[in-house]
């Protein structure tokens, strides 16, 4: 079946630091990519996305691209806040006839440090 | 728009209660979701509709039932809790189910079952 799997955390970081948050999947089709993120006491808001190989999300200084080749979607920003602080989640959609199915990894804390 | 909302925000069991978990989302989606997030684990899907009347079974719908009457409403239905549900509960919502569609969260329903 589908499965992500992102590196596990927490990632401790100081302000103005690069971030990179792995993301790998395996998928029987050609799935949607998405990173997800929660912030304390939330729930989760779509970060960034991309639909085909190639494609590049981004978003708020987050990025990230969809490779078919080493089926990864990796995320990516090149200077961290403090409030950048929060779980990050990497997801695949597997159309089901009834909706779209999205497959989490299992999240990745983010904590950065002024 | 209010979004996604949840009610309640959380709730204590005993083992063998049941109840009912709202969600209720005003953007007019026709499909909508039930996930469950455990420690340290990425969200698993429960249930989802596509509409009144229509409900299909996630990858862990053991132990919770689903009913989808009207198209902003989307209980779950714990009927005997045990303390293997425990768990943060999300409800999200999409438009469509398109490639790369997105969905929208509510802030979730901490059960704590005793």
């Amino acid at each position: 079946g589908n499965s992500v799997t992102q590196m596990e955390g927490p990632v401790t970081l100081s302000e103005e630091a690069f971030l990179t948050i792995n993301c790998t999947y395996t998928a029987t089709g050609y799935p949607s990519l998405f990173w997800y993120v929660q912030y304390p006491g939330e729930g989760l808001q779509l970060l960034l996305k991309a639909t085909k190989a190639d494609d590049k999300g981004s978003n708020k200084g987050f990025e990230a691209t969809y490779r078919k080749e080493t089926t990864s979607f990796h995320l990516e920003k090149g200077s961290v806040q403090v409030s950048d602080s929060a779980v990050y989640f990497c997801a695949l959609s597997d159309s089901g006839e009834y909706g779209n199915k999205l497959v989490f990894g299992a999240g990745t804390i983010l904590r950065v440090k002024s | 728009n209010a979004g996604v909302t949840q009610t309640p925000k959380f709730r204590i069991l005993k083992i063998g209660q049941s109840m009912t978990l709202q969600c209720t989302q005003d953007m007019n989606h026709n499909y909508m979701y039930w996930y469950r997030q455990d420690p340290g684990m990425g969200l698993k899907l429960i249930y989802y509709s596509v509409g009144a009347g229509i409900t299909d079974k996630g990858e862990v719908p053991n132990g919770y039932n689903v009913s989808r009457s009207t198209t902003e409403d989307f209980p779950l239905r714990l009927e005997l809790a045990a303390p293997s549900q425990t768990s943060v509960y999300f409800c999200a919502s999409s438009y469509n189910r398109g490639r790369g569609e997105t969905q929208y969260f509510g802030p979730g329903t901490r059960l704590l079952v005793l």
